[in-house]
């Protein structure tokens, strides 16, 4: 399978401060990447995506960098709120299959 | 609409007996469809997926297999249980973003093997 890792397991930020989230990947020809949220017993939620042939993408106070250099990927959340706390994926996709990081679990102190 | 549903939310299973978890989809067709497993405090394994009726891939070998009878539905079966199979099974589909294909999740069902 694919190697998907994540530098940090946990991330704890003030609220209102940005946060940023990092994570490696190691197959090259993986061509889309996905950050996904997932809160405490709740299915992973889809946030962002970003295909191969960009650097940035930005949604909505997240803005996805993808480093294909050195094969990194890192979610960026401006002003970071409580609701926001929770565990964060980055999964790459080859194919029809998709493969995860284990996550990393960012707190928010009010 | 597009939707996901898959159930039951949550199950406790003694050693032994068999599991079957249902999961439907909404609003498309011929969807690719995904099993995952989360196990404690852990990442999200690829279990199973499929590109069709009949169609089915396996990633590991385990206590797990899996059918799709149908366009919109995938099931995950075991005739006996382990102790290990406990966890947090999520079924998901592919969809179009905008940019890309991407997966998304049902809400999840809780497997307790005791």
């Amino acid at each position: 399978g694919e190697s998907v890792g994540l530098h940090l397991p946990t991330l704890s930020v003030q609220e209102g401060d940005n946060s940023i989230i990092n994570c490696a990947y190691s197959n090259s020809a993986s061509d889309y990447f996905i950050w996904y949220k997932q809160e405490s017993g709740k299915g992973p939620q889809f946030i962002i995506d970003i295909r191969s042939n960009m650097d940035k993408r930005q949604g909505q106070r997240v803005t996805v960098l993808l480093n294909k250099t050195v094969k990194h990927l890192s979610l960026q959340i401006a002003a970071t709120q409580p609701g926001d706390s929770a565990v964060y994926f980055c999964a790459e996709n080859t194919g029809n299959q998709f493969y995860f990081g284990t996550g990393t679990s960012l707190t928010v102190i009010p | 609409s597009q939707t996901i549903h898959q159930w039951p939310a949550t199950l406790v299973q003694p050693v032994g007996s068999p599991l079957s978890l249902e999961c439907t989809v909404e609003g498309t067709s011929n969807p690719n469809l995904y099993w995952y497993r989360q196990a404690a405090g852990r990442g999200l394994q690829l279990l199973f997926y499929s590109v069709g009726i009949g169609q089915i891939s396996s990633e590991v070998p385990q206590n797990l297999s899996a059918s799709r009878p149908q366009d919109r539905q995938f099931i995950l079966s075991s005739k006996k249980l382990l102790l290990s199979d406990s966890g947090f099974y999520l079924c998901a589909w592919r969809r179009w973003t905008g940019t890309g294909n991407t997966i998304y999740f049902g809400e999840g069902s809780w497997l307790t093997v005791v």
